[in-house]
């Protein structure tokens, strides 16, 4: 089954400084990866996602993500936080009827 | 610009009401889409896939006469909370892609049963 894991529930950085949010994933066949996130009272909005390729994916508002097949990880990281990137994380992989299953989120909290 | 549109994005309503939800794809022809839960403070789960022209395929547990899914038409699916009673309050979001694109999300209701 396809699945996705998110071991931090908070993560906490200053602005300026780097942040990392962590997922892994536990997958049959290929996997199709994708980081969400999303604003209160609001949907998902898509960040960047894996299919094939180079391991390092860029996506929207400059995060980026890094897929490391031995470790099964994919890792969402930015160089350098802003205040307004607060909110919450979702890292998702595709389901079998191309629906998307979510990881439990991290919450980011960015302090100026 | 917002590519799924969903609505009402908030009802408050008394127990035993029906509500309905729409999730309309804006600018492509959806065949298939998507709707999910979502508890405070937790993340997404997946209720049902919403098919065109056919009947909805739902999740391990979840009623299908509590939460009908209609999908008439290539560009709208909606939900319906019947009956509804407190215990069904929650954050509902729709999504619905391309097929093999990533999955455009509504920007959910928020259900209010008192």
């Amino acid at each position: 089954a396809q699945s996705v894991a998110q071991p931090e529930d908070q993560v906490n950085v200053a602005e300026g400084n780097p942040l990392t949010v962590k997922c892994t994933y536990s997958v049959s066949g290929n996997p199709y990866l994708f980081w969400y996130v999303q604003y209160p009272n609001r949907g998902l909005q898509f960040l960047l996602k894996y299919i094939t390729g180079d391991n390092l994916v860029k996506g929207s508002y400059g995060f980026e993500a890094e897929f490391n097949k031995s470790q099964t990880s994919f890792h969402l990281k930015k160089p350098s936080a802003l205040v307004s990137d607060s909110a919450l994380y979702f890292c998702a992989v595709r389901g079998p009827s191309n629906d998307m299953r979510f990881g439990a989120g991290t919450r980011l909290t960015v302090k100026p | 610009g917002a590519v799924v549109s969903q609505h009402p994005s908030r009802v408050i309503c008394k127990s035993g009401t029906s509500v309905k939800i729409e999730c309309r794809s804006l600018d492509f022809q959806a065949t298939t889409m998507f709707w999910y839960r979502q508890f405070p403070k937790q993340s997404l789960m997946l209720m049902a896939t919403s098919n065109e022209g056919s009947k909805a395929t739902y999740e391990q547990g979840v009623e299908k006469d509590k939460f009908l899914i209609n999908h008439a038409s290539l560009t709208l699916s909606t939900l319906t909370v019947t009956s509804a009673h407190p215990e069904d309050s929650s954050f509902y979001i729709c999504s619905a892609g391309r097929a093999g694109q990533p999955q455009h999300f509504g920007d959910g209701t928020r259900l209010s049963i008192l």
